[in-house]
């Protein structure tokens, strides 16, 4: 079946520290990839994407690449800022698929 | 383009009563989902509505339900409520990637 799996949180940086979020997924067929981000009392909103092995999603300083031999979608990001404190979530979606899979998401806390 | 819009953003209710939310999709786009989100955790797939029927459910009992319109809105109905069903409900409608486009959500309190 499909699955995603992402590192447990929390996390816990000091600004401008780097950030990998770790995820990896098992899908049948050829699946899209996603990370959304939560903040505090809002809805999810999409992060990045990536639609097929090698592309590389980014946004807001935010990168991820779709690893197809080692079936990862790590989240990275060189400088964080305190703004970034939220719940992450890695997702991914099979072509054909109505359903999108969401990891148990990844909770990140930034300091001053 | 406006997003995806729910409403009431807060609803109290009471034990055996029951719930309503409402969620109207972006424009164009046919596919609404509703997830439960309790305090904390991941998100639960509830419901997955296309062209107005009702096309899957997640492993939630019959007391969810709800409906999609022609114009493709769709309602959530949580029946004879339990202290549990207290969550945010978020509705998302999907885009052309499979991507999910969210909306703010309904804080169900439930007491």
């Amino acid at each position: 079946g499909n699955s995603v799996t992402q590192m447990e949180g929390p996390v816990t940086l000091s600004e401008e520290a780097f950030l990998t979020i770790n995820c990896t997924y098992t899908a049948t067929g050829y699946p899209s990839l996603f990370w959304y981000v939560q903040y505090p009392g809002e809805g999810l909103q999409l992060l990045l994407k990536a639609t097929k092995a090698d592309d590389k999603g980014s946004n807001k300083g935010f990168e991820a690449t779709y690893r197809k031999e080692t079936t990862s979608f790590h989240l990275e990001k060189g400088s964080v800022q305190v703004s970034d404190s939220a719940v992450y979530f890695c997702a991914l979606s099979v072509t054909g698929g109505f359903k999108t899979i969401f990891g148990a998401g990844t909770r990140l806390f930034v300091k001053a | 383009e406006a997003g995806v819009t729910q409403s009431p953003t807060h609803l109290i209710k009471t034990r055996g009563q029951q719930a309503t939310l409402r969620c109207s999709p972006i424009s164009g786009h046919t596919s609404v989902y509703w997830y439960q989100q309790a305090l904390g955790l991941g998100l639960q797939f509830l419901l997955w509505y296309d062209e107005g029927e009702e096309r899957n459910r997640g492993n939630f009992p019959p007391r969810f339900s709800g409906r999609q319109f022609p114009n493709y809105s769709s309602e959530l109905n949580v029946n004879a409520l339990e202290l549990e069903d207290s969550a945010l409900y978020l509705c998302a409608s999907r885009g052309p990637n499979n991507e999910q486009f969210f909306g703010p959500g309904t804080r169900l309190t439930v007491l």
